[in-house]
């Protein structure tokens, strides 16, 4: 069954704005993965935050998670049509090593 | 260096043929992995692969069969297909420990 569940399900930003979503997950993890899906393409891996972490950042995008809470954000900012694309938080538990997948939240950056 | 193909990339089956959908990679990475991706449900795991040798069961795996004939390819096989099997299918590699996992483009299924 899924574990993440990313929150909301759809975004719309205008262009240059930020854009946040959130992922809550249910059980321990080891890490937390952000994928990014293009349309009609494959995942694209983003970022990967571990357990023992709180923040990350990669150019443009900074993760948090918060284990207490067992949820994660992404944070796009200044966003770019190049951006459009849905986002899947993945959890890989601590005692297993398949991911397991979110439903997505579609972003749309309006130029 | 290509990462990881699937082919066919389109496909339209009707019910009760059968099929194999081809994966490779060339990232010499132990794990491979199928998935299916029905709107708004994400990726659900159909099997995988942790090494050469070994396949196991995911999430939905009813109504398919796999075979990991080497390091890089691992095929995923409907005997006999049904409507309920339209979908995208995903292969992906990974190394182990963190698994961070590689996507090929897909293969869009449907079955009339």
């Amino acid at each position: 069954s899924q574990q993440g569940e990313e929150d909301p399900q759809a975004l719309s930003i205008q262009e240059g704005e930020n854009a946040t979503m959130n992922c809550s997950y249910k059980t321990s993890i080891n890490n937390l993965q952000w994928y990014r899906q293009n349309s009609g393409r494959g995942l694209v891996h983003l970022i990967l935050i571990r357990s023992n972490e709180r923040e990350k950042h990669s150019g443009r995008l900074r993760v948090t998670l918060d284990t207490s809470k067992k949820s994660s954000s992404l944070l796009i900012t200044a966003s770019r049509a190049a951006d459009t694309a849905s986002y899947f938080c993945a959890t890989l538990p601590t005692n297993d090593y398949k991911l397991s997948f979110g439903a997505g939240t579609t972003v749309t950056v309006r130029a | 260096n290509a990462g990881v193909t699937q082919t066919p990339k389109f496909q339209v089956l009707k019910t009760g043929q059968s099929m194999t959908l081809q994966c490779a990679q060339d990232m010499n990475h132990n794990s491979m992995y199928w998935y299916r991706q029905d709107p708004g449900m994400g990726l659900r795991l159909i099997y995988y692969s942790a090494s050469e040798g070994t396949t196991d069961k995911g999430e939905v795996p009813n109504g398919y069969n796999v075979s990991r004939l080497n390091k890089r390819e691992f095929s995923l096989r409907l005997e006999s297909a049904a409507p309920s099997q339209t979908s995208v299918y995903f292969c992906a590699s990974s190394e182990q420990g963190a698994n961070i996992q590689y996507f090929g483009a897909g293969t869009r299924l449907s079955v009339l």
